[in-house]
């Protein structure tokens, strides 16, 4: 299995509601990561686990809290967001956190929040 | 300020021929470049690396090239083919130090047959 799963595809949301996203690799990863990619612009890191322990936080908003229950699943819970937070969110793992492996993507959850 | 550039937005070549797509940095801790595909509605696929103590990385019709001097890398795709269309970007990182990877803007490529 070399995939990197997301769900759900799509996702519309209120400034008020609480929503989670989630992220899901069985390659033996211990290092996931999550990006948001606007449009027609590179993907920016926001969180990388390593180990199931947060390693790396770019600056990331508190409305943005993400969580790694085990090396297999990577969560991003969402709450009280703004409209400029829509955007494509990309979960992403590697072998270990060392920034020399490739990092594997998934699909990505595009997210509107009205 | 960005560290890693493709001044290209695009780039249309013909079945067949070469793709060539450039990619700039600034940083000259980085280490370590990646180049990454991506199709409409799908995350970035993983294409090809190359370490600093390289200059030239193959696997198949891709090829990358790194000069350190200069600090440029390029894609070489070569023949080009319709279904290699995609979005390419150029990826950065300090490893030794443990730095994220930066991404350039990417270049949108079209193969036409």
């Amino acid at each position: 299995d070399t995939e990197v799963t997301q769900t759900p595809k799509h996702l519309v949301m209120g400034m008020t509601n609480k929503k989670s996203l989630k992220c899901e690799q069985h390659m033996g990863h211990r290092a996931m990561y999550w990006y948001k990619q606007k449009a027609k612009k590179p993907p920016e890191l926001m969180f990388v686990y390593s180990y199931e322990k947060l390693s790396i936080n770019e600056s990331v908003p508190s409305r943005f809290s993400p969580e790694c229950p085990n090396s297999s699943l990577l969560n991003l819970h969402l709450h009280a967001l703004q409209p400029e937070d829509s955007a494509l969110y990309l979960c992403a793992s590697s072998l270990t956190g060392s920034m020399a492996n490739e990092q594997f993507f998934g699909p990505g959850t595009r997210l509107t929040v009205l | 300020d960005q560290q890693v550039k493709q001044n290209s937005p695009s780039l249309s070549v013909q079945e067949g021929r070469i793709s060539i797509l450039n990619c700039d940095y600034t940083n000259s801790m980085f280490d370590y470049f990646l180049w990454y595909k991506k199709y409409p509605a799908e995350g970035p696929t993983f294409l090809i690396s190359i370490s600093s103590i390289k200059d030239k990385n193959e696997d198949g019709r891709f090829t990358v090239f790194l000069n350190k001097s200069a600090k440029h890398l390029s894609l070489h795709i070569v023949p080009s083919q319709p279904g290699d269309s995609a979005v390419y970007f150029c990826a950065a990182s300090a490893a030794q130090a443990g730095t994220a990877l930066i991404f350039g803007k990417g270049t949108t490529l079209s193969v036409s047959s």
